[in-house]
């Protein structure tokens, strides 16, 4: 069964702090990983569209990281901003219609 | 920068009444996505439309909600008879249409429905 587990469910940080959020996945076959960033009240804005053949992708603060063998991914956020506290939703795309297939989210909570 | 229209932005109805939704994606794109997201979980496909033909609506509870998009441009997303569980942040997306590309998925803001 194609799915997406993502992990901590929710996570509280400083402001000015790093943290990193997991994406596990079986979905098959794979055709490309994406994570999206939505604010509370309003729809997934596109952070990173990550292929098989690749490792790592940057978008300003938030770097993916995507490990294909393992069928794991991650988000690593740099320097926290309270503007950064939001959902983060791993979502992989699968077979060849690219059936997108979500996780539940990581929520994150900036503090001051 | 273009943008996914989604009109209301709220809704607060009662039981049993009908709703309807509408969504116009960027400009040129062929495809075009409703979900349903309760609070607290990932976004749930409803429907897809690829131009103005239905690819995927498995998921779409027909004995209630139907969706439409007869130019291949805007779509409208109805709910007859609303009921309490159908209380949700219903989500429209676009993206131009690749064979083989990753496809960026653009959301319009959303539109929140309560159901009294």
């Amino acid at each position: 069964k194609n799915q997406v587990e993502q992990s901590p469910q929710s996570l509280i940080i400083l402001e000015g702090k790093n943290c990193t959020l997991q994406c596990n996945y079986t979905v098959s076959p794979f055709s490309n990983l994406r994570w999206y960033k939505q604010d509370t009240g309003r729809g997934p804005v596109s952070l990173t569209i990550m292929t098989f053949s690749e490792n790592t992708k940057s978008n300003g603060r938030y770097t993916a990281t995507l490990d294909a063998d393992t069928k794991q991914s991650s988000l690593h956020i740099t320097a926290s901003q309270l503007s950064d506290s939001a959902s983060y939703i791993c979502v992989v795309s699968a077979g060849n219609n690219r059936k997108l297939i979500w996780g539940l989210g990581t929520s994150l909570a900036v503090n001051p | 920068e273009a943008e996914v229209a989604q009109s209301p932005r709220y809704k607060i109805t009662e039981k049993s009444q009908a709703v309807a939704f509408w969504c116009d994606p960027i400009s040129g794109h062929a495809t075009l996505y409703w979900y349903r997201q309760i609070l607290g979980q990932g976004p749930e496909l409803l429907v897809q439309f690829q131009d103005e033909s239905v690819v995927d609506d498995s998921q779409l509870p027909k004995d209630r909600f139907s969706a439409e998009r007869l130019k291949g441009v805007d779509s409208t997303l109805k709910i007859q008879p609303a009921e309490l569980g159908d209380s949700a942040m219903y989500l429209c997306a676009s993206r131009k249409t690749a064979a083989r590309g990753t496809g960026e998925l653009f959301f319009g803001e959303g539109s929140r429905l309560t159901v009294l």
